[in-house]
């Protein structure tokens, strides 16, 4: 069974940094063709996503929010890090982790954004 | 980046009556492997979304098939054949052809 969990501060102040943490089991980072994303979703708006990292420690981002993003990935743990610095109340909503796979890489039962973790709920106020 | 618009933004629906969400992509979804990466998905109301349908019309694992995906190019449509009142929720539709991956602004199915 994959899952895939997020964890972090629920408040943050403006201008600070965010990390957030995915947890996933079920699944390897180390298998080719494998990645996991973070996607985040306003109040009541639709999703955006932001960034994924690949088996391979590629890694990739949002454009209009790359300079505030960074994706780290520690494959003995399972875990891939989210940072996001000088947030803003704009920056308030849910951010999902989601497993992933490379477009035109063929993984028998694996398919882009999948299976989502249950998000975690970020408030950016001061 | 690959622009996604999903209509119409709401759906009330009868029981048991079909219904259908469209899709449209600013360029084509047809990748050079030959495969379209045009992907539909369900957010119940306070739940993470869940994947329905990939490459515009398999069913991911337990996806009931009452709901069906088709189209080509830049032009998709999900139709739940009879609705039920599990079915409420917002519905998006994502490209996964190109990075960013890019989403619908959302259908938001409700039962009369």
């Amino acid at each position: 069974q994959i899952t895939l969990k997020e964890s972090g501060p629920t408040l943050v102040k403006p201008t600070q940094t965010l990390t957030l943490t995915c947890t996933f089991s079920g699944f390897s980072l180390s298998t080719g063709g494998i990645a996991v994303g973070w996607i985040r979703q306003p109040p009541g708006k639709a999703l955006e996503w932001l960034a994924l990292i690949y088996w391979d420690d590629d890694k990739k981002y949002s454009p209009s929010l790359s300079d505030r993003l960074t994706i780290t990935k520690d494959t003995s743990k399972n875990q891939v890090v989210l940072t996001m610095t000088n947030m803003d109340p704009a920056d308030t909503g849910t951010y999902y982790c989601a497993r992933d796979t490379m477009t035109g890489y063929y993984i028998f039962g694996s398919h882009s954004l999948d299976v989502w973790g249950q998000g975690t709920t970020v408030t950016v106020s001061s | 980046d690959i622009v996604v618009t999903q209509t119409p933004p709401s759906l009330s629906v009868t029981p048991g009556q079909p219904a259908s969400i469209s899709c449209k992509s600013s360029q084509t979804l047809l990748h050079s492997d030959g495969k379209t990466y045009l992907s539909w998905f369900l957010q119940r109301p306070g739940q993470s979304p869940h994947l329905l349908i990939y490459e515009v019309s398999n069913r991911f694992s337990g996806v009931p098939d009452r709901f069906s995906g088709s189209g080509s190019g830049t032009d998709f449509t999900l139709k739940i054949s009879r609705v039920e009142a599990d079915d409420v929720g917002i519905y998006y539709c994502m490209q996964s052809k190109r990075l960013p991956r890019t989403f619908g602004g959302g259908t938001k199915v409700e039962i009369k």
